[in-house]
């Protein structure tokens, strides 16, 4: 089965500062891989995907995540934070033949000071 | 853009009650999921539909059930609620031409006393 490893449960950085959060998936092949960030109380917002190509793809909000195959890794960065970016992060895998339930890892919250 | 709606946002039950949730999709996407997030918890699939039929199930408990309706929306029945069933149900949504991607909706949040 499919699995997803958030290793960092809570991150704080300041204003202005960049930011990293890591992923690591377990699979046979190469799953679709997502990060959603979700603010409290609030549902779950896509930032980006990855199915194939180009292994950095781009997201919202200036977010953009490398995938590597070699690492099994697919790490979610931001060059510069702002507040706004407090909020907990989750990784996530999706595979299926019919449907692509998604595996979520943990998470990570994400804590930005001024 | 249109989104996952989901209703009602808030409920509160006691235990033993019944519960329905309600989810409508984004307009033209025909698969539908929920997953349940508990405290502190990260987001587990409960089941999923596509065309009105049952296409996935994962963890749910036998006392809930869940279909999908003509029109696509979904309602996911809940009974003899226990406490341990508080938690932040979210639906998602996704069209079969690109289902990997889903979109969630708001999420309801039971409260069970």
């Amino acid at each position: 089965a499919q699995s997803v490893t958030q290793p960092d449960i809570h991150i704080t950085v300041s204003e202005g500062a960049s930011l990293e959060l890591r992923c690591n998936y377990s699979y046979g092949a190469t799953p679709y891989l997502f990060w959603y960030v979700q603010s409290p109380g609030q549902g779950l917002q896509l930032l980006l995907k990855y199915f194939s190509g180009d292994t950095l793809v781009q997201g919202i909000k200036g977010f953009e995540a490398e995938f590597k195959r070699s690492q099994s890794s697919f790490n979610l960065r931001k060059p510069s934070v702002h507040w706004s970016d407090a909020a907990e992060y989750f990784c996530a895998v999706g595979v299926g033949a019919n449907d692509y339930k998604l595996s979520f890892g943990a998470g990570t919250t994400v804590t930005v000071r001024a | 853009a249109a989104g996952v709606i989901q209703s009602p946002r808030h409920l509160i039950k006691e235990k033993r009650e019944t519960a329905t949730l309600k989810c409508y999709p984004i307009p033209r996407h025909d698969t539908v999921y929920w997953y349940q997030q508990g405290p502190g918890q990260d987001p587990q699939f409960l089941i999923s539909f596509y065309e009105k039929m049952q296409s996935d199930k994962g963890s749910i408990p036998d006392r809930f059930s869940a279909q999908q309706f003509s029109d696509y929306h979904s309602e996911l029945n809940m009974s003899s609620l226990e406490l341990g069933d508080s938690a932040l149900y979210f639906c998602a949504s996704s069209h079969s031409d690109f289902q990997e991607t889903q979109y969630f909706g708001p999420g309801t949040r039971l409260l069970v006393l």
